[in-house]
């Protein structure tokens, strides 16, 4: 079974403060997907990481795929009270082709 | 354009009753998701339909969930009877294939509580 965990599951934090959240697992993923999902609301994607040692920029979200494609990371600098939510990795599973999420990072930012 | 559809959003039954959600995917979108997602968990799979055939079923509890996409169009996914444990939100997704490259999107899901 391919599992995902995130950490840390829950963060809060400060306006203006930088944070970095991490994706691990044993497994190694096709690709792997970032989501953020608002009270209510479902997830919506982010960004997809394929190739090992990626790094992609979205306005002040940098995400980054491990070498080996088994982890990934998220990081937000100045991090802004819109940044508030949950954070959802989610693997594409080399084998079956399924999105695995992990259980997800919970992000408070305080003004 | 409209984004995928999910009613109600909230739903509040006593164990041992049915209940019924019903999902609109987006126009021209072949595939269809359905997932449970626990409080403070991610979402997890419990059906997978490629217009109206079930392509994966393995994660749904078939002694009490149940599942129909009659016209590959909209989903309906099913309870009986529901358990205390069944309280979660029920998301339903929509992706115009059902590669690993389509991009899934989800709708604002339905919020079960069994009592």
């Amino acid at each position: 079974t391919q599992l995902l965990e995130q950490s840390p599951q829950f963060l809060s934090i400060q306006e203006g403060e930088n944070l970095t959240v991490y994706c691990n697992s044993s497994s190694v993923f096709s690709s792997l997907q970032w989501y953020r999902q608002e009270p209510g609301e479902g997830p919506v994607l982010l960004v997809t990481v394929v190739t090992g040692g990626e790094v992609k920029k979205l306005k002040r979200l940098t995400f980054q795929f491990g070498d080996a494609r088994k982890d990934s990371s998220l990081h937000i600098t100045a991090a802004q009270p819109g940044d508030t939510g949950l954070y959802l990795c989610a693997g594409i599973s080399s084998n079956t082709g399924k999105l695995i999420f992990g259980q997800g990072t919970t992000l408070q930012v305080k003004p | 354009e409209a984004g995928v559809v999910q009613s109600p959003r909230y739903k509040i039954i006593e164990k041992k009753q049915p209940v019924a959600f019903w999902c609109n995917p987006i126009s021209g979108h072949n595939t269809l998701y359905w997932y449970l997602q626990n409080l403070g968990q991610g979402p997890e799979l419990l059906i997978r339909y490629e217009n109206e055939e079930a392509v994966d079923d393995s994660q749904l509890p078939k002694d009490r969930f149940s599942a129909e996409r009659l016209k590959g169009v909209d989903s309906t996914l099913k309870i009986q009877p529901a358990e205390l444990g069944d309280s979660a939100v029920y998301l339903c997704a929509s992706s115009l294939g059902g590669t690993s490259t389509d991009t899934q999107y989800f709708g604002p899901g339905t919020r079960l509580t069994v009592l």
